[in-house]
C-alpha cells in the first residue's frame, strides 16, 4: 500500500554536529510535506513544510529537501544541540484526499554532549 | 497557528467500558483528524471529522468502536468503545484551516486500558 517511510530508526549525534534525517514517499501525488518533532509525553510539533513545487526550504537551523524524482525527503538540523533530541517524523499530504496527513516511521534523534 | 485544548489528558480505565476525548480549538477549522499512537509507533489516522455529518474513516478502523462527533467548527469528540488493553494508546487530535498551511496537533490523550 501507500505508505512513507524512513530509513534510519534511530540517529546518534554529537552536540554542534549536523543531523540529517531521511524520508522515502510512495505516492508521487502527494504534493505538501511536513516535519514534525515529538518529545516525549507531548503532540507533534511543526518543524518546517515544503510543497511540491520546491526543492528546498530552509527555516531556522532546519533545512528541508525534496527530491520528487527518487521520492525522497530529508531535514538537516545544523549545529544540533540536546533540546533536539526528539522523534522526528515526516509527514505527506495527498492533495485529492481530503486534506489527511500520512505519518511515516519516526527517527529517534539522541543528541550527546 | 490554532491552539487545541484536548482533555484528558490521561486515562486508565477498565476494559469494556468507554472513554470520550475532546477536542476544543481556538479558531474555526476546516478539517479535524483523529489519531492513533501506540507506544513507540508513528501516528495512524483514524478519521476524518466531519462538520455536521458522519466522519470518515481509515481502512481498520469503524464507527462502532469510535464513534466521531463534530457539531462545529472549533469541537469534536472521540470515543473509544467497548475498550481492550489492545486500545492502550495515544490519542491525538490535528487542525487545519486548509489543509496546505501546517497541520496541529494537540498534546494527545494517553490511554491505559487494564
Amino acid at each position: 500500500g501507500e505508505s512513507v517511510g524512513l530509513h534510519l530508526p534511530t540517529l546518534s549525534v554529537q552536540e554542534g554536529d549536523n543531523s540529517i534525517i531521511n524520508c522515502a514517499y510512495s505516492n508521487s501525488a502527494s504534493d505538501y510535506f511536513i516535519w514534525y518533532k515529538q518529545e516525549s509525553g507531548k503532540g507533534p510539533q511543526f518543524i518546517i513544510d515544503i510543497r511540491s513545487n520546491m526543492d528546498k526550504r530552509q527555516g531556522q537551523r532546519v533545512t528541508v529537501l525534496l527530491n520528487k524524482t527518487v521520492k525522497h525527503l530529508s531535514l538537516q538540523i545544523a549545529a544540533t544541540q540536546p533540546g533536539d533530541s526528539a522523534v522526528y517524523f515526516c509527514a505527506e499530504n495527498k492533495g485529492n484526499q481530503g486534506g489527511k496527513l500520512i505519518f511515516g516511521q519516526g527517527t529517534e534523534l539522541s543528541v550527546k554532549p | 497557528s490554532a491552539v487545541i485544548s484536548q482533555k484528558p489528558s490521561r486515562d486508565i480505565c477498565q476494559r469494556g467500558t468507554s472513554l470520550t476525548i475532546q477536542c476544543q480549538v481556538d479558531s474555526q477549522v476546516t478539517m479535524m483528524f483523529w489519531y492513533r499512537q501506540q507506544p513507540g509507533q508513528s501516528l495512524t489516522l483514524i478519521a476524518t471529522a466531519n462538520q455536521g455529518s458522519e466522519a470518515t474513516y481509515e481502512s481498520g478502523f469503524v464507527i462502532d468502536k469510535f464513534p466521531i462527533s463534530r457539531p462545529n467548527l472549533t469541537f469534536s469528540t472521540l470515543t473509544v468503545s467497548n475498550m481492550s488493553p489492545e486500545d492502550s494508546s495515544i490519542y491525538l487530535c490535528s487542525v487545519t484551516k486548509t489543509g496546505a498551511d501546517g497541520y496541529t496537533f494537540g498534546s494527545g490523550t494517553r490511554l491505559t486500558v487494564v
